[in-house]
C-alpha cells in the first residue's frame, strides 16, 4: 500500500544532542513537508521541499535542518539550537501541481521528548 | 495575514445528536479548503477538498460545505467512532503552504 512512513514513533533527546527524524513516502509525490504540532495548537510548518535538492524554510525553521537527496525521503534534524523541541512532528507529501491546491497526506508522526 | 479559525474548540454530543463545526478563513484568493480528521497519536487523515463557494462533499455521516468566508462540517447522527479532532486548512502565501486551524475536538458519547 502507498503511504508515508515516519520513524521512530517515539524519540528521546539529551541536552546538546542532534536527532534525526525519518520520513519516507512511496506515493511518488513531488512535494514533502515537515510540521510541528503542540497541544491545543494547529500544525506549524517547519520546512518544505517541492523537488529533489531544493527546500524552503517554513514559519518555524530555526533550530531545524533538512535534506532532500531522494524524491521519496525528507529527513528532519532537530539540532541542539532548538531549545524547546518537545512536540509531535508530522511529515506530509502532496502532488506538486504548481497551483498549491492539492491535499497533503500525512504520516503517523514522531513524538520527541527531552530527557 | 492569512488566518484559519475553527470553532468550537471542543464539542460533546450524544450519539445521534447532529451538529456542525465551523472553519472561517481570511485567506486571499482561496485555492481550496481542506478538512482532516486526526485521532490521538496519529497523523491527520484527509477527508475533503472544497474549491468554490457552494460546493458540497459527503462521506458517510459527514458533509462539508463552503461559502466565501467559511466552511462547515456537518455531522449527521454521529456515532462514538466519529470522536476525533477535526482540522481545516487552506493554502496560503506562495500556495505551497497550508495554514491550519487549531481544530475542533469532537466527543460523541454512547
Amino acid at each position: 500500500d502507498g503511504g508515508i512512513t515516519q520513524s521512530p514513533k517515539y524519540l528521546f533527546r539529551k541536552e546538546g544532542q542532534n536527532v534525526t527524524l525519518s520520513c519516507e513516502q512511496n506515493l511518488n509525490h513531488d512535494a514533502m513537508y515537515w510540521y510541528r504540532q503542540d497541544p491545543g495548537q494547529g500544525l506549524r510548518l517547519i520546512y518544505y521541499s517541492q523537488i529533489v535538492n531544493d527546500f524552503q524554510k517554513g514559519d518555524i525553521a530555526e533550530g531545524y535542518s533538512v535534506s532532500r537527496e531522494k524524491k521519496e525521503s525528507f529527513p528532519l534534524t532537530v539540532t541542539s539550537a532548538q531549545k524547546n523541541p518537545t512536540a509531535f512532528y508530522l511529515c506530509a507529501s502532496s502532488i506538486h501541481t504548481g497551483r498549491g491546491n492539492q491535499p497533503q497526506h500525512f504520516g503517523d508522526g514522531t513524538r520527541l521528548s527531552i530527557l | 495575514e492569512d488566518q484559519v479559525t475553527q470553532s468550537p474548540e471542543a464539542l460533546r454530543l450524544q450519539e445521534g445528536e447532529s451538529s456542525s463545526l465551523n472553519c472561517s478563513y481570511t485567506v486571499s484568493g482561496l485555492r481550496g479548503l481542506f478538512w482532516y480528521r486526526q485521532d490521538p497519536g496519529k497523523g491527520p487523515e484527509f477527508l475533503f477538498t472544497l474549491y468554490s463557494a457552494g460546493e458540497e462533499k459527503e462521506k458517510e455521516r459527514l458533509k462539508a460545505t463552503l461559502t466565501k468566508k467559511e466552511s462547515f462540517l456537518h455531522i449527521t447522527a454521529p456515532k462514538p467512532e466519529d470522536s476525533a479532532t477535526y482540522l481545516c486548512a487552506a493554502p496560503s502565501g506562495s500556495a505551497r503552504q497550508l495554514t491550519f486551524g487549531s481544530g475542533t475536538q469532537l466527543t460523541v458519547l454512547p
